[in-house]
């Protein structure tokens, strides 16, 4: 089945820096890869997703790539504010369960 | 407001108590999942929904059930034979596959074991 690897676990930067978390994915079935990020104690919020037939896409400050050949994809938030301090995660569609399967998370913390 | 909703926020339970975990939508969404998040951990899938009266067991399926006889609801019971069930539960929905499968989450259940 698939399986979802992330990193780092953990990730400090400065204000107004980028972050980047990468993922990579075992299934190259797979086809749709949403990101999340979660507050304490809520929910996981979509806060963007890519599909096996774009390499890249961009919202405001938040951007994803995607490369199918190494099966690896990257969340990358630029100017970061202290608001973006929570934890990410990664996932993958997995045709062969028809599941989503998540990767550990990352923490990221922005320091004013 | 079009959404998915856990209830209730908080419970308690005692040893060897069944407890039962609501979880509706209103998206319209065929496939319904449930998962398992402890301190610092990713997400677990205990069981998953992908049309009415149909669920397939995830990957710690072990001491929980589930029942999905109306599209809106996907309720999971914990029972007694899962032996450290104290943990946040999150319940999810999406269109059934293909394109356009965002999943969404309500906003959990955090159970604690009295």
């Amino acid at each position: 089945g698939e399986n979802v690897e992330q990193h780092p676990s953990t990730l400090s930067v400065q204000e107004g820096d980028s972050a980047v978390i990468k993922c990579t994915y075992s299934d190259s079935a797979s086809n749709y890869f949403p990101w999340y990020k979660q507050e304490l104690g809520k929910g996981p919020q979509l806060i963007i997703d890519i599909r096996s037939n774009v390499g890249e896409k961009k919202d405001q400050r938040i951007a994803v790539t995607l490369n199918k050949t190494a099966k690896h994809f990257s969340l990358h938030i630029t100017e970061t504010q202290p608001e973006d301090s929570a934890v990410y995660f990664c996932a993958a569609w997995g045709n062969y369960g028809q599941n989503f399967v998540f990767g550990p998370g990352t923490r990221l913390s922005v320091l004013p | 407001d079009g959404g998915i909703t856990q209830s209730p926020k908080y419970l308690f339970r005692k040893e060897g108590q069944n407890v039962t975990l609501s979880c509706e939508q209103n998206l319209n969404h065929d496939a319904m999942y449930w998962y398992r998040q402890d301190p610092g951990q990713g997400l677990r899938l205990i069981y998953y929904s992908q049309i009415v009266n149909d669920f397939q067991k995830g990957d710690i399926a072990e001491g929980y059930s589930v029942s999905r006889e109306k599209k809106e609801s996907f309720p999971l019971t914990v029972t007694s034979a899962q032996k450290n069930p104290t943990a946040f539960y999150l319940c999810a929905s999406s269109r059934r596959q293909g394109a356009n499968t965002e999943a969404f989450f309500g906003q959990g259940t955090r159970l604690t074991v009295v």
